[in-house]
């Protein structure tokens, strides 16, 4: 059963490029990886999905290695606006379950 | 389309009382989630259906907590009786596919805020 890791919480400046990994070992063959973004009293707002290799959109990039047990979400230059809590979604696969991360809460500074 | 629409978008009761939170999909998607959100415990997972259909109910946490969807276009989650511990916050999602390049994001509601005193 996959489980997804990821880190409790992570600071940085305006301008800077962000990278959030997640870890999800135990990913099934036909899973795919998606991110979504969650201000407060906001529900979860789709960032980017992918299965393998990178796939980019116009706000961000997911790195995904050959082997799957990870991802990497990344944000270029940041703004104060983009604060918010960041999950990481493993889904779909041959049991169709949907396995969330428990968030990264991305801190800007000015 | 307005997106996921959700009611009521703040809910107070007391112990014991029944609950029903009620979600209207964007049309055409075919998969419907519901999840509870809490400090302690993050995002859940509650159960999603599939054309109307209950696929995975794992998450849902016991007998007091049930979930219908008798159209295309309208679902509930009841909690009976409620208690304090149930005071959360819960999402309902909806998307075209449940995974895949296309159609597979999901699109959240502004939840309802419910508060069991």
């Amino acid at each position: 059963l996959a489980k997804t890791t990821q880190p409790i919480s992570m600071d940085s400046y305006e301008g800077q490029e962000v990278n959030i990994t997640c870890s999800h070992n135990n990913i099934a063959t036909n899973d795919y990886i998606t991110w979504y973004q969650q201000f407060p009293s906001q529900g979860p707002r789709f960032i980017i999905q992918g299965y393998k290799t990178k796939v980019t959109n116009e706000v961000a990039s997911l790195f995904i290695p050959a082997d799957r047990k990870s991802s990497t979400l990344s944000l270029p230059r940041v703004s104060l606006s983009d604060t918010a809590v960041y999950y990481c979604l493993v889904q779909g696969g041959s049991n169709y379950q949907l396995i969330w991360g428990a968030g990264t809460k991305l801190i800007i500074k000015p | 389309d307005a997106g996921v629409i959700q009611s009521p978008r703040h809910e107070v009761t007391e112990m014991g009382q029944e609950v029903t939170l009620r979600c209207k999909p964007i049309s055409g998607h075919d998969y419907l989630f519901w999840y509870r959100q809490t400090m302690m415990r993050g995002l859940e997972l509650l159960i999603y259906f599939n054309n109307n259909v209950p696929i995975d109910d794992s998450g849902m946490p016991e007998d007091r907590f049930s979930a219908k969807m008798p159209n295309a276009s309208f679902s509930t989650l009841k909690i009976q009786p409620s208690e304090p511990r149930d005071s959360a916050v819960y999402f309902c999602a909806s998307s075209f596919r449940l995974a895949g390049n296309k159609g597979g994001e999901q699109f959240f509601g502004p939840g309802t805020r419910l508060t069991v005193l």
